[in-house]
């Protein structure tokens, strides 16, 4: 157990709809992760969020979004979701931003797109 | 989008026996590189970080080694044991705190 939570773990949505995805970064970390594994892809880096700023972006859709509120925790927003989306959804934290700290990976949100 | 490329992508080795993978990356603006090993149906778990040209680590039986000028590492595994069977994931990490992964090697250790 990483200590980095999900939720929900499973969702299943129609296209067109919005989603959001729940993470809670160990205790201690302040950067959270956010990224997209699709069928036959590998994990794609999504957004980076550090004290409730945005650090970096990677390859994020413009119907998506995220936040790092207050507490620490993170939302992945999706919006106006396509079938391409169906997707494993993992969130990763680490006690700062830096490059080369170790990053502690979530169970994962399996997000499916009917 | 970078390129990451680890070879093989999959490995089939028997019980005891020694194995390593690679993982070449582009070297330019290159941060450092993590290893992860992920089982089926768990979330990746940190194996290394290394930053330097020439670093080693270690951890048990396994082992990696970096050249960030060629932009290559090796992850070695001394003596598998089932246990061993994973995907073998490495991701650098570049300027501006860009995270790329390889698609993994998948390693199943034969009893």
């Amino acid at each position: 157990d990483s200590g980095v939570t999900q939720t929900p773990k499973h969702l299943i949505t129609a296209t067109g709809q919005r989603v959001t995805l729940r993470c809670s970064p160990r205790s201690g970390d302040l950067s959270v992760y956010w990224y997209q594994q699709s069928l036959d892809q590998g994990l794609q880096f999504l957004i980076q969020y550090y004290n409730g700023e945005e650090r970096a972006k990677g390859n994020i859709l413009e119907r998506f979004s995220a936040q790092q509120f207050p507490d620490l925790h993170s939302e992945l927003n999706l919006s106006s979701l396509e079938l391409g989306d169906s997707a494993l959804y993992f969130c990763a934290s680490s006690p700062t931003p830096h490059p080369g700290d170790t990053q502690y990976f979530g169970p994962g949100t399996r997000l499916t797109v009917l | 989008i970078l390129n990451v490329e680890q070879s093989p992508q999959s490995l089939h080795v028997q019980e005891g026996d020694s194995t390593n993978f690679t993982c070449s990356f582009p070297s330019s603006n290159f941060y450092a590189l993590h290893w992860y090993r992920w089982e089926t149906a768990k979330s990746p778990e940190a194996l290394f970080v290394m930053t330097l040209n020439g670093d080693e680590k270690k951890k048990g039986r396994i082992s990696a080694t970096l050249n960030t000028k060629e932009g290559y590492s090796y992850l070695y595994i001394k003596g598998s044991q089932p246990e061993d069977s994973a995907t073998y994931l490495c991701a650098p990490s570049y300027a501006g705190n860009q995270f790329y992964f390889g698609t993994g090697t998948s390693l199943t250790v034969i009893p």
